[in-house]
């Protein structure tokens, strides 16, 4: 069974600086999709990066990278130059692309929290 | 614009009431899905649907029930079975292919009164 571990319930930054949000995961397929997503405090679900399993560059989108290490099956999101805005939860989620029939596995989640 | 509505924002239920939440798509999304989001907490599926008239269980299907008689809609049911439905839930759809992210609803957050 798919399995998505985040093991930071909570993380502090300061401004300005960069921040990692670990993520592993667990699957026997070999055809996989990455997802992280922010969840404000209003509760709507961001998009914000997708890792292919078969991607071999790690995936970048403006102040969002994600740190992939298929090996140790692990998919980090480092959030450069933070701002107060990023100040939210974060999840981690993975997509079987045969298996699972499509469904998404989430993780936990890592609360976020931006210093001034 | 393309995306999803759920409906209502905020729902307060009487104990032994069923109430139905209300999750359209108009992104022309073959998959939908319905989670459950306790405070501080993941998303557990609850159900899911890959096409019309069609759905599957999740991990935490009792005490709800949906349907899939429309591509653009697929309503839950929260059912006097559910016994601790106070929680938010949140509507998402996505296209087959497992290389494309899920799009979310606003949520909406029931409350057991």
């Amino acid at each position: 069974a798919q399995k998505i571990t985040q093991t930071q319930p909570g993380m502090f930054v300061q401004e300005k600086e960069a921040v990692t949000l670990d993520c592993t995961y667990d699957t026997s397929d070999q055809s996989y999709g990455l997802f992280w997503y922010k969840q404000p405090s209003s509760g709507e679900m961001i998009f914000l990066i997708y890792q292919g399993s078969y991607d071999e560059q790690n995936a970048t989108e403006g102040r969002y990278s994600l740190n992939f290490q298929k090996a140790r099956k692990s998919a980090n999101l480092v959030i450069s130059a933070s701002q107060l805005g990023d100040s939210a939860m974060y999840f981690c989620a993975m997509r079987e692309v045969y298996t699972n029939a499509g469904k998404s596995t989430f993780g936990d989640g890592t609360t976020l929290t931006v210093k001034p | 614009d393309g995306g999803i509505t759920q409906s209502p924002k905020y729902l307060f239920r009487k104990e032994g009431q069923n109430v139905t939440l209300s999750c359209e798509q108009n992104l022309n999304h073959d998959a939908m899905y319905w989670y459950r989001q306790d405070p501080g907490q993941g998303l557990r599926l609850i159900y899911y649907s890959q096409i019309v008239n069609d759905f599957q269980k999740g991990d935490i299907a009792e005490g709800y029930s949906v349907s899939r008689e429309k591509k653009e809609s697929f309503p839950l049911t929260v059912t006097s079975a559910q016994k601790n439905p106070t929680a938010f839930y949140l509507c998402a759809s996505n296209t087959g292919a497992g290389d494309t992210e899920a799009f979310f609803g606003q949520g909406t957050r029931l409350t057991v009164v």
